[in-house]
């Protein structure tokens, strides 16, 4: 697997709840290493966004949050702002020999 | 504040090797905590780990980079390099350097990033 699998796009409302997949395999997310989240503005570096699973560095909303379970894990965005729109990409090791870290496909959160 | 900051060539031609160094200012880069990583993004598209750096020079590379990539590090300038050799349009992307922990496999600090085109 050279990416985790993520949707192309989600959108919502302002207000209204997203939640973006993050999908793994069983070197990955399913061998239970930790997955984190990165938030990307246009022309910007990544930003962290959510570490181990669901934990939010200082700075980062308590709207967002995040889950784990198998081989996938979940970014939720409640209370949508306009701010949110940008694209998020998933992260973990992998214990296969072909990549060590490795990333989510990216989901663009477009904001109606 | 640590900070990270690539530079290097911004257009590269077919076949030549591109390369990048990035500068670690306001902390050392020598941490058993923390791995040196290099990371691309084609336009567009999402990102790809390219390889890393520890403290000690030990360096593992994305297999399907391996035969073209080199990561070093220059410990008395604070700063990590990359060089891709046998470039072609498909390297075009904007290369980033990060810092990681090694414990937690956290991407904590970025650098801004940069363009690079392979282009004749």
């Amino acid at each position: 697997q050279s990416a985790l699998t993520q949707p192309p796009s989600v959108s919502g409302a302002p207000g209204q709840r997203v939640t973006i997949s993050c999908t793994g395999s069983n070197s990955n997310i399913g061998a239970g290493y930790d997955v984190n989240w990165y938030q990307q503005l246009p022309g910007k570096a990544p930003k962290l966004l959510i570490y181990g699973n669901n934990n939010r560095p200082s700075g980062v909303p308590d709207r967002f949050s995040g889950s784990k379970s198998d081989t996938s894990a979940s970014l939720a965005i409640t209370g949508l702002q306009a701010e949110d729109e940008a694209d998020y990409y998933c992260q973990s090791y992998d214990s296969s020999v072909s990549v060590l870290y490795i990333f989510g496909t990216g989901t663009k959160v477009i904001v109606l | 504040q640590l900070q990270l900051q690539e530079s290097g060539s911004g257009l590269v031609k077919p076949s030549q090797t591109l390369s990048l160094t990035c500068a670690v200012s306001g902390g050392s880069i020598i941490s058993g905590v923390y791995s040196w990583s290099w990371i691309r993004q084609p336009p567009g598209r999402g990102l790809e780990w390219i390889g890393y750096i520890n403290h000690s020079g030990s360096t593992y590379y994305t297999s399907s980079l391996k035969s073209r990539v080199t990561i070093s590090v220059d410990k008395s300038k604070n700063q990590f390099s990359l060089k891709l050799t046998s470039v072609t349009a498909a390297d075009t992307a904007v290369y980033f350097c990060a810092r990681v922990d090694v414990v937690t496999t956290i991407f904590d600090l970025w650098g801004q990033g940069n363009l690079v085109t392979v282009s004749s």
